[in-house]
């Protein structure tokens, strides 16, 4: 079946270093999206990206979607503690007849522990 | 703007016992889904519904799980006869389209069985 796919499953940085994660789709997307997750907490939306070879950036987080809509990146510059949490990707579930079933199937994420 | 709120936010049951979680969504929102997820694990999908209808429910465990979303008040997803291996929390969440637009979480239920 569809599968999501994300790498590493764990990073741990220094303060100030940069992280990036990485998400890979086994099927084409209509669009990707990505959460965060903080400890103890609910998967937040951050962005959607829709366009092959989009990229959108949000202050010191840069998003980018793959040529062929397969894969996508999150890139952080310059961690800060605050950006502790698990990042998750995700897509919409593809039907039989092409379409966008209805609901996301997600990745399972990215956990960042940013050491101070 | 309340947000999609999720009741209650902790859970415990004894193994037998029946779990009912709740879910409103956000005004506006006739789309909720609710996720299972496990610790250090990522979101699993369970069911899909609009309002009175259940539109995906490839997710769910076959027996035992059932989920409503009725023409008033919040969705249901109830599991009767609790086992450990429900132990989890389970997040809702809404949107106003469908999947091509970001979803919103509720804070979660955290289910223990005990």
């Amino acid at each position: 079946g569809q599968q999501v796919m994300q790498i590493p499953q764990y990073q741990h940085v220094q303060e100030g270093e940069d992280f990036t994660t990485y998400c890979n789709s086994s099927t084409t997307l209509s669009n990707i999206q990505w959460y965060k997750q903080r400890p103890g907490g609910h998967p937040v939306f951050l962005i959607q990206l829709v366009k092959s070879g989009e990229v959108k950036k949000q202050k010191r987080l840069t998003f980018q979607f793959g040529e062929a809509k397969k894969n996508s990146s999150l890139h952080i510059t310059a961690t800060q503690t605050t950006d502790v949490g698990t990042y998750f990707c995700a897509g919409p579930v593809k039907t039989n007849y092409g379409g966008s079933q209805g609901n996301l199937i997600f990745g399972k994420g990215t956990k960042l522990s940013v050491k101070p | 703007n309340a947000g999609v709120m999720q009741n209650p936010r902790h859970l415990v049951r004894r193994r037998g016992q029946e779990a009912r979680l709740r879910c409103s969504p956000m005004k506006g929102h006739s789309h909720v889904y609710w996720y299972r997820q496990l610790p250090e694990e990522g979101l699993k999908f369970m069911v899909y519904l609009q309002k009175e209808n259940i539109i995906d429910e490839s997710g769910m465990p076959k027996e035992r799980f059932s989920a409503e979303f009725p023409k008033e008040g919040p969705s249901i997803l109830r599991i009767q006869q609790v086992v450990r291996g429900d132990s989890a929390a389970y997040f809702c969440a809404s949107s106003q389209t469908g999947p091509n637009y970001g979803y919103t979480f509720g804070s979660g239920t955290r289910l223990t069985v005990v």
